[in-house]
């Protein structure tokens, strides 16, 4: 199974607004409200962000807002800071026997 | 809540290794465990789960057959294993916990160098 699409890189400039896409198919994300999203800054360990589509842990700044429609998912980043500068994973439940299935990454530069 | 992963491993082809997560701070054996692999430069991919409760563990296709995950209730600790390295091994490992279905926390990543 493919992995999900992402695009390999976004910008934006600090105090606006960006969307990253994540797009699977009708047997992953378009079948389940099990999509997460994850930080990762150079030569660290992933940080979720968020969970089931769209809800946050605690801890997670209010700026990062996940949705979906049919068979994609998109992490908003709003009011860029410097410090979001960073690679971000989608990753989505697709079925018992295979349940996990990860997007390429994007990595978002703050200009 | 803590996972705390063994540090970088330097090995050759066809030799072994096994390398740890240990898990603080919760049960666990109420979550599942699942080890992701990062090759330099490149995104993440699942390799597997495992339910501590029973030790059933799920393998991704790519990984099946090649990569054993087990854990250890006594040490609340999980481990990924290699009988016989490869070059393309190398990469940067990490474990985390499955939480419904995301992952969190995650370990700091275990750096896997095969060279020969």
């Amino acid at each position: 199974q493919s992995a999900l699409t992402q695009p390999a890189s976004v910008s934006g400039s600090p105090g606006q607004s960006i969307t990253i896409s994540c797009t699977g198919t009708s047997n992953d994300i378009g079948s389940y409200n099990y999509v997460s999203w994850y930080q990762q800054h150079p030569d660290k360990a992933p940080k979720l962000l968020i969970f089931d589509v769209s809800s946050r842990p605690s801890g997670v700044s209010h700026r990062f807002s996940g949705s979906k429609s049919g068979n994609t998912a998109s992490l908003t980043v709003s009011g860029l800071q410097a410090e979001d500068e960073a690679n971000y994973h989608c990753v989505s439940y697709t079925s018992i026997t295979l349940p996990v299935l990860f997007g390429g990454g994007t990595t978002l530069t703050v200009l | 809540v803590q996972l705390v992963q063994s540090g970088a491993e330097l090995k050759k082809p066809g030799e072994s290794l096994r390398i740890s997560c240990r898990a603080s701070g919760y049960i666990f054996p109420s979550y599942w465990i699942t080890w992701v692999r990062q090759m330099p430069g490149k995104g993440l991919e699942w390799m597997g789960s495992i339910d501590p409760s029973d030790s059933y563990a799920i393998y991704s296709p790519s990984f099946q057959g090649h990569v054993t995950i087990s854990t250890d209730r006594s040490t609340n600790t999980a481990y990924l294993q290699w009988t016989s390295l490869r070059t393309s091994d190398s990469g940067i490992f990490y474990c985390a916990r499955a939480d419904g279905n995301s992952f969190d926390p995650w370990g700091q990543g275990t750096l896997v160098t095969v060279s020969p």
